[in-house]
């Protein structure tokens, strides 16, 4: 596809399921970043893959969030037992390069509500 | 503990006029700084972005401007037009990483 493409677009939870989201990136882009967007408030910083290797996991919140990228192209973001924080938009972004001087491309985004 | 701060949650512009975004930031070693554009249901879009080595970037319309001394970045859209009304995000890059923190958005109308 032309762009990063998110699915599914919305999902809704009961409190204590588990949920996969899903991101295929533009082809051949090698960076791969999830943000989790609370609302009213900017994008924040999940993790960050490198073609399948994921270099950075610092802003993920708990041990219940767990993200692969395993061939190196679509990603996977998965939160076990959800809880109501866990209430957000998550985007996907992907870039061409390997160092962000470039712009990267985000997705529509999974508006994800835990009930 | 916000290093990106965008004070403003909205701002007004007639059409054709300047709109004038802002944003703060706390952290000296921020090395890259973006402007994206968000409508709703849908992802940000990069806009404009400008290295710390430089002070102003400029493309078309847009035209971003960092003043490092006062840890400031401001936005300028001449002339404003009625498709820009959208929230805008400032973000930057802490240098060594590949990652962003963003601001939390200012909504820009743009009035006919």
């Amino acid at each position: 596809g032309a762009g990063v493409s998110q699915s599914p677009r919305y999902k809704v939870a009961k409190r204590g399921q588990d949920v996969a989201l899903r991101c295929d990136p533009i082809s051949g882009h090698v960076s791969l970043f999830w943000y989790q967007q609370a609302l009213g408030q900017g994008p924040e910083f999940l993790t960050y893959f490198q073609n399948e290797a994921q270099l950075d996991k610092s802003g993920l919140p708990s041990d219940r969030f767990f993200a692969e990228r395993p061939e190196g192209s679509v990603s996977t973001l998965k939160i076990q037992r959800t809880q109501q924080e866990d209430s957000a938009v998550y985007l996907c972004a992907s870039s061409l390069g390997a160092f962000l001087n470039t712009e990267a491309f985000f997705g529509q985004g999974t508006r994800l509500t835990v009930v | 503990d916000q290093q990106v701060k965008q004070n403003s949650p909205s701002l007004s512009v007639q059409e054709g006029r300047i709109s004038i975004l802002n944003c703060d930031y706390t952290n000296s070693m921020f090395d890259y700084f973006l402007w994206y554009k968000k409508y709703p249901a849908e992802g940000p879009t990069f806009l404009i972005s400008i290295s710390s080595i430089k002070d102003k970037n400029e493309d078309g319309r847009f035209t971003v401007f960092l003043n490092k001394s006062a840890k400031h970045l401001s936005l300028h859209i001449v002339p404003s037009q009625p498709g820009d009304s959208a929230v805008y995000f400032c973000a930057a890059r802490p240098a060594g990483f590949q990652k962003l923190v963003f601001g939390t958005g200012t909504r820009l109308l743009v009035s006919p």
